[in-house]
């Protein structure tokens, strides 16, 4: 089966930094989404992806569809204390299909 | 925009015991809802898809036996665990579709809040 490495799996970081993180799959996928989860909460969707290489934002948040279609890269730019939680890339390979999930990237933001 | 909900939020039973999870889709109808496991720091692993009117499909490993699931309307699916155990503890999510219409029909996941579910 496809297989999604998400990286870094955690990062420590300053409030007003900013913080990157990608996803990689071994074969393609047709939509890349991101979501945050919080602790005890589920996922919320933060950006959706659907062509390659399309570039994204939501606000502080930047997300890009690469180019062969087999990663992704989420950008949080000036990190405030909220932006804690973990991280997840998912990839879908048809509009109504299951989703593949990253592991995960935990960030931490201190003052 | 769309939500969906999970009930209960937590539940603790007693181990051979069973316990069902409601997964509903409260302001669009979901033909599809998915079935996730989530173990702490870990990411969510896809238990089986739920569609509505027709027998759910599993993911390789899964007991079909132990988690039953129902889609029974199109606006809930239910999780049952069957004869829990210990090892049966963990955070259980739903997720449902949502067609956005977007450059290529894309169907977006909305996820519940999950349901954390501890068997003594």
């Amino acid at each position: 089966g496809q297989q999604l490495n998400q990286s870094p799996q955690s990062m420590f970081i300053q409030e007003g930094e900013d913080v990157s993180m990608n996803c990689t799959s071994s074969s393609i996928f047709n939509t890349w989404l991101w979501y945050k989860q919080d602790p005890g909460e589920g996922p919320v969707l933060l950006i959706a992806l659907y062509k390659a290489g399309e570039l994204t934002s939501n606000g502080r948040l930047t997300a890009q569809f690469g180019i062969t279609r087999k990663d992704s890269f989420l950008n949080i730019s000036a990190s405030i204390p909220s932006d804690v939680g973990i991280y997840f890339c998912a990839g879908q390979l048809s509009s109504w299909g299951k989703l593949q999930f990253g592991a995960g990237t935990q960030v931490v933001v201190t003052p | 925009g769309a939500v969906v909900s999970q009930h209960p939020s937590w539940v603790i039973c007693k181990s051979g015991t069973s316990v069902k999870i409601e997964c509903r889709s409260l302001d669009f109808q979901a033909t599809t809802m998915f079935w996730y496991r989530q173990f702490p720091k870990q990411s969510l692993m896809l238990m089986a898809t739920s569609n509505e009117g027709s027998k759910a499909t599993y993911e390789q490993g899964v007991e079909k036996d132990k988690f039953l699931i129902n889609h029974a309307s199109l606006t809930l699916s239910t999780l049952t665990v069957t004869s829990a155990h210990p090892e049966d503890s963990s955070f259980y999510i739903c997720s449902a579709g949502v067609y956005t219409g977007g450059p290529s029909g894309a169907n977006v996941l909305t996820f519940g809040a999950g349901s954390r579910l501890t068997v003594l």
